[in-house]
């Protein structure tokens, strides 16, 4: 059990446009997911903590207008990248929690995204 | 502020045994994880440890001392697949995960 799966695993768009990254916990429930982005020889960057039902919680310099985050049911949730800019290519990972532990966190296989 | 270190990259040899260290200061401490994280992939589950000492699991074992905020990484009989990055997390008090930047393993034949 607890596997995360990401949609899709990698996506090429022009510079302007917004891109939508799923994250889906496949058998089991998942109040909190974890939005993380990694630069290449870099360790994962949390940008957002996204609780089912109510509003992501952003780490300081990432702009929640620009990476707009939806958590409306217990097993999704997305993370838009709106008007996304070259410098935006980068790996996204998702990560959810049981909702029923705090400790351990599956992580989804990671989206690359490359912008034109 | 929290910070989590461990050496940015180590070299072993295959068959061999490797120790990867790491220190943490945070604001509450609920465990440590250790991923294995390879090239253009998501990281992978090794180890959790919350309490005092060794953690064995097949090759690899996890270790930590709560009052040296230290814990460290073996990994015994190095395959080749083994070449990989390693990354050490600590969860606070507000269950949020601390990354270090990991450490970046080579393995040579």
């Amino acid at each position: 059990g607890a596997v995360v799966s990401q949609h899709p695993s990698w996506v090429i768009c022009k510079s302007g446009t917004s891109v939508k990254i799923e994250c889906r916990s496949l058998d089991f429930q998942a109040t909190t997911m974890f939005w993380y982005r990694q630069f290449p020889k870099q360790s994962l960057m949390l940008m957002a903590t996204s609780n089912e039902g109510s509003k992501a919680t952003y780490e300081q310099g990432v702009e929640k207008d620009k990476f707009l985050i939806n958590h409306a049911s217990l097993t999704l949730s997305t993370l838009t990248v709106t008007s996304a800019h070259p410098e935006d290519s980068s790996f996204y990972i998702c990560s959810a929690r049981r909702t029923s532990e705090f400790n351990e966190q599956f992580f989804g296989p990671g989206t690359r995204l490359t912008v034109l | 502020g929290q910070n989590i270190d461990q050496p940015t990259e180590m070299t072993a040899t295959e068959g061999a045994i490797v120790q990867i260290n790491c220190t943490y200061q945070t604001s509450g401490f609920n465990g440590l994880f250790w991923y294995q994280q390879h090239a253009g992939e998501a990281p992978t589950f090794l180890s959790y440890n919350v309490l005092d000492g060794l953690e064995e699991k097949g090759r690899f074992s996890s270790f930590l001392s709560r009052s040296k905020g230290y814990s460290y990484l073996l990994l015994k009989e190095l395959q080749m697949k083994d070449s990989a990055s390693y990354l050490c997390a600590v969860m606070d008090s507000n269950y949020q995960l601390i990354w270090g930047a990991g450490t970046k393993l080579i393995i040579k034949p």
